[in-house]
């Protein structure tokens, strides 16, 4: 089946540490996705991993794959007030590149 | 470079009208996407074309939607007629491939469609 879910709201104090997760159903998936969406915007891709990886690290993002629970996490280390936006996990299939995207986790930053 | 362009970005109709959007994508991007943002919910996917061809429409709902890739640039979708339930954000995306692997669409800004 097709299904990413996410949780819909996370609220951290500008300078900790977010964690955004997402559980996804499809063991085929080939890529993992993070997209961000800032009001009014379409969406940016922040990274990706792929399925054969366990982490990846990109500046202050990190990736954390568990594909024996199917559950992926995005950390943002120092969490300023320019990440407040939505972020979407989303998973691409081995056999096409249709992907499927979570409903999103609205971040936001307290002072 | 220029990014996926839209346009409208706005637009608010009554119910069993018509609407059309308009895209732009990136050029030399081969493969143009057509996703549905409603809400509080993450985009769909309507349809995807590679150059001027049809890959997948499955989650097009045909018997109102329709969508055309003139010439493999631009493209335009249209709703006849809207319902209420059509009210969404249109996203409008390209890659410069498609095919299976990461490509990267990229996305643009999207037309916010209300429909009363």
């Amino acid at each position: 089946g097709e299904d990413v879910e996410q949780s819909l709201f996370l609220s951290v104090r500008e300078g900790d540490s977010s964690v955004i997760n997402c559980t996804y159903t499809d063991s085929s998936s080939t890529y993992l996705y993070w997209y961000k969406q800032e009001p009014g915007a379409g969406l940016q891709l922040l990274t990706y991993i792929f399925s054969n990886m366990d982490m990846k690290q990109d500046q202050r993002l990190t990736v954390l794959l568990n594909k024996k629970d199917k559950h992926l996490s995005l950390r943002i280390a120092d969490t300023q007030t320019g990440d407040s936006a939505i972020y979407f996990c989303a998973e691409k299939y081995s056999s096409a590149s249709k992907i499927i995207f979570g409903s999103g986790t609205r971040l936001s930053i307290r002072p | 470079e220029a990014g996926v362009a839209q346009s409208p970005r706005y637009k608010i109709i009554e119910k069993r009208q018509s609407v059309a959007f308009w895209c732009n994508p990136i050029s030399g991007h081969a493969t143009l996407y057509w996703y549905q943002q409603i809400l509080g919910q993450g985009p769909k996917l309507l349809i995807q074309f590679q150059n001027n061809g049809v890959v997948d429409d499955s989650q097009l709902p045909k018997d109102r939607f329709s969508a055309e890739r003139l010439k493999g640039v631009d493209s335009t979708l249209k709703i006849q007629p809207a319902k209420l339930e059509d009210s969404a954000v249109y996203l409008c995306a390209s890659s410069l491939e498609g095919t299976g692997g990461r490509d990267e669409q990229y996305f643009g800004p999207g037309t916010r469609l209300t429909v009363t």
